[in-house]
């Protein structure tokens, strides 16, 4: 299995709601990632979980919120958050260094 | 800071044509290197890797240190190689970087 799989695949979701975007893995990889991508640009790195704990953290406002309950699963947790934030959300996960980062479909994220 | 560089936003060739991506990287260090493609609707996926120097899909790409670049190649187009192709360089162990991405078309 050399899948990520994200839910949903769609959201949409007003400023003053609370959500949550889930990932999963079962390739045993210790590293999970959360990407942002705008329409016609690359994807953005926002945060890296290692061995279950943070990382890196791109200076992503507060409004995004991670979290990583095992070493398979990473959420995003979602907060009044403003219109500009609508993107595509992008979940992955590596085994280190010179490995391959396998990426999610993606979940779509409206704010309206 | 760290940066990965793919000058053209789309590339247009005919079918049978040999295609260039180019990929420039600013990194002192010796990063690991990258080709992700994403076809139409698809995930983004692994195309190649510099640490295996494999060639997929009939495209290679070789590293040159001295001009910090790590071009895509392919011979022949097919019309099916019409994708987003994105430069990747990882610096450290859990950090992947990149590039703006190249649009190619390949043309009947």
């Amino acid at each position: 299995d050399t899948e990520v799989t994200q839910t949903p695949k769609h959201l949409v979701m007003g400023m003053t709601n609370k959500k949550s975007l889930k990932c999963e893995q079962h390739m045993g990889h210790r590293a999970m990632y959360w990407y942002k991508q705008k329409a016609k640009k690359p994807p953005e790195l926002m945060f890296v979980y290692s061995y279950e704990k943070l990382s890196i953290n791109e200076s992503v406002p507060s409004r995004f919120s991670p979290e990583c309950p095992n070493s398979s699963l990473l959420n995003l947790h979602l907060h009044a958050l403003q219109p500009e934030d609508s993107a595509l959300y992008l979940c992955a996960s590596s085994g280190g260094f010179g490995n391959t980062i396998y990426f999610g479909e993606g979940s779509w994220l409206t704010v309206v | 800071a760290q940066r990965v560089t793919q000058p053209e936003k789309l590339l247009s060739v005919f079918k049978g044509a040999p295609v260039e991506l180019k990929c420039n990287y600013s990194y002192s260090g010796s990063p690991e290197l990258f080709w992700y493609v994403q076809y139409s609707r698809q995930r983004l996926q692994l195309l190649l890797r510099h640490i295996s120097r494999e060639s997929i899909k009939g495209f290679t790409a070789d590293l040159n240190k001295g001009e910090t670049s790590f071009h895509l190649k392919k011979p022949f187009a097919q019309e099916e190689d019409s994708a987003m192709y994105y430069c990747a360089s990882q610096p450290g162990t859990y950090k992947y970087i990149f590039g703006t991405g190249t649009r190619l078309k390949v043309l009947a």
